[in-house]
């Protein structure tokens, strides 16, 4: 079966601290990939997306997520945390064949100062 | 330059009742998602809509639920007679165009508490 999954539901880091939020997924055709970010009560933003081309992809906020055949997967990562990145990561994949996004169950960023 | 409007923005409806929940997707958007946020949960497909056309219903719960996208006016989520377990968040995305590789653009969402 198709699926998304992100390892470890709950992050911590220092400010300045590398952040890494990991992303895997279930497919045997790579699918188009998506991060996006939720603050609290407010909707969905996309922070970089995949879908051709280069495989490291850079978005919003300094955010930067590489694709990798092999290992299925696409980590989200950000060299020096800030306290503003703070919110809930979610990984999304639309699935070759699909037009929706099958998203994983999220991992919430906590950022200590 | 307006995103994507849902409202109202929470909703407070006593078990039996019906809950209309609204989507005003982009200017120029004609396809709308919607999808839906349980606690503890990520977020999970239920339909794919596009003007007077539903495309895709796989996630829809069998009964009570149903969606609309009429020629005019916004994307109607209707849920009939309302459970607890209908307690969630509900949020509409929109693009314009159907192919995989465009952004779905987010609204706020729409809190719905079932009392």
């Amino acid at each position: 079966a198709q699926s998304v999954t992100q390892l470890g539901s709950h992050v911590s880091v220092s400010e300045g601290a590398l952040v890494l939020l990991r992303c895997n997924y279930s497919s045997s055709v790579p699918p188009y990939l998506f991060w996006y970010v939720q603050y609290p009560n407010q909707g969905l933003q996309l922070l970089l997306k995949y879908t051709t081309g280069a495989t490291l992809v850079k978005g919003i906020n300094g955010f930067e997520a590489e694709f990798k055949k092999s290992e299925t997967s696409f980590h989200l990562t950000k060299p020096s945390a800030h306290m503003s990145d703070a919110a809930e990561y979610f990984c999304a994949v639309i699935f070759s064949g699909y037009s929706t996004l099958t998203f994983g169950k999220g991992t919430m960023l906590l950022v200590s100062p | 330059n307006a995103g994507v409007m849902q409202n109202p923005r929470h909703l407070v409806r006593r078990r039996g009742q019906e809950a209309r929940l609204r989507c005003s997707p982009m200017k120029g958007h004609s396809h709308v998602y919607w999808y839906r946020q349980l606690p503890e949960e990520g977020l999970k497909f239920m339909v794919y809509l596009q003007k007077e056309n539903i495309i895709d219903e796989s996630g829809m719960p069998k009964e009570r639920f149903s969606a609309e996208f009429p020629k005019e006016g916004p994307s109607i989520l209707r849920i009939q007679q309302v459970v607890r377990g209908d307690s969630a968040a509900y949020f509409c995305a929109s693009s314009n165009a159907g192919q995989a590789n465009y952004e779905q653009y987010f609204g706020p969402g729409t809190r719905l508490t079932v009392t």
